[in-house]
């Protein structure tokens, strides 16, 4: 069964540092990755989906996906005070629509 | 823009209620969802459907029931609930694409069972 591990649990940055997030998966069939931002008491949102090697671009928000590593990557720059949220890692396999998700990283931008 | 919405947005139940969780969406995408999300498990998936008529189970269905009477809405059963049910409920719709399926969220459900 597929395990999706996020770190840190809890991050602090800057405004304007760059902050980055981290989650590594069990499944190296995984295809389909995704990070998503929870505000508080509120649902989802969807950042950026990366579905091969390499690097995928949404405005500030860059993910590297490394699969032979087992390790995908989220990079927020200039994050500003709005951008405190919790951010999950998601995944899925070929095939599958179903999404795994890890347990998320809380992050604190302070102004 | 995605468009997900859940009813009711709080609930209060007594143990062995009936529990009906609604969520309606007017992206007409064929795949619905339906999450839990506790501390310290993250959101974890009780059922899904692929279109009106279907349902298929999660990683955790036991005590729920799931039903898709048409393409818009997807609702969440608990027969009988318990206090372990307690927890935020999320639904989703997904725009399809086997393996590419971007599912937009709504914004919860906190079931409170006492």
């Amino acid at each position: 069964q597929q395990k999706v591990q996020q770190s840190p649990e809890s991050l602090t940055v800057s405004e304007g540092a760059m902050a980055s997030l981290n989650c590594t998966f069990s499944d190296g069939t995984s295809n389909n990755f995704r990070w998503y931002r929870q505000h508080s008491a509120k649902g989802l949102e969807v950042l950026v989906s990366i579905f091969s090697d390499g690097e995928k671009e949404e405005g500030r928000f860059t993910a590297h996906l490394n699969r032979a590593n087992l390790h995908v990557s989220l990079h927020i720059r200039e994050p500003q005070p709005s951008d405190s949220a919790v951010y999950l890692c998601a995944v899925s396999t070929s095939g599958y629509n179903k999404l795994t998700f890890g347990k998320g990283t809380v992050l604190l931008v302070s102004p | 823009e995605a468009a997900v919405t859940q009813s009711p947005r709080n609930k209060v139940a007594v143990t062995g209620g009936k529990v009906t969780l609604s969520c309606n969406q007017t992206n007409n995408h064929n795949n619905m969802y339906w999450y839990r999300q506790d501390t310290g498990h993250g959101l974890r998936l009780i059922h899904y459907s692929y279109g009106a008529g279907s349902t298929e189970k999660g990683d955790i269905p036991d005590g729920y029931k799931a039903s898709r009477p048409s393409q818009e809405n997807f609702s969440l059963i608990l027969e009988l609930a318990t206090p372990s049910q307690t927890s935020v409920y999320f639904c989703a719709s997904g725009d399809g694409g086997t393996g590419r399926d971007t599912q937009y969220f709504g914004p919860g459900t906190r079931l409170l069972v006492l």
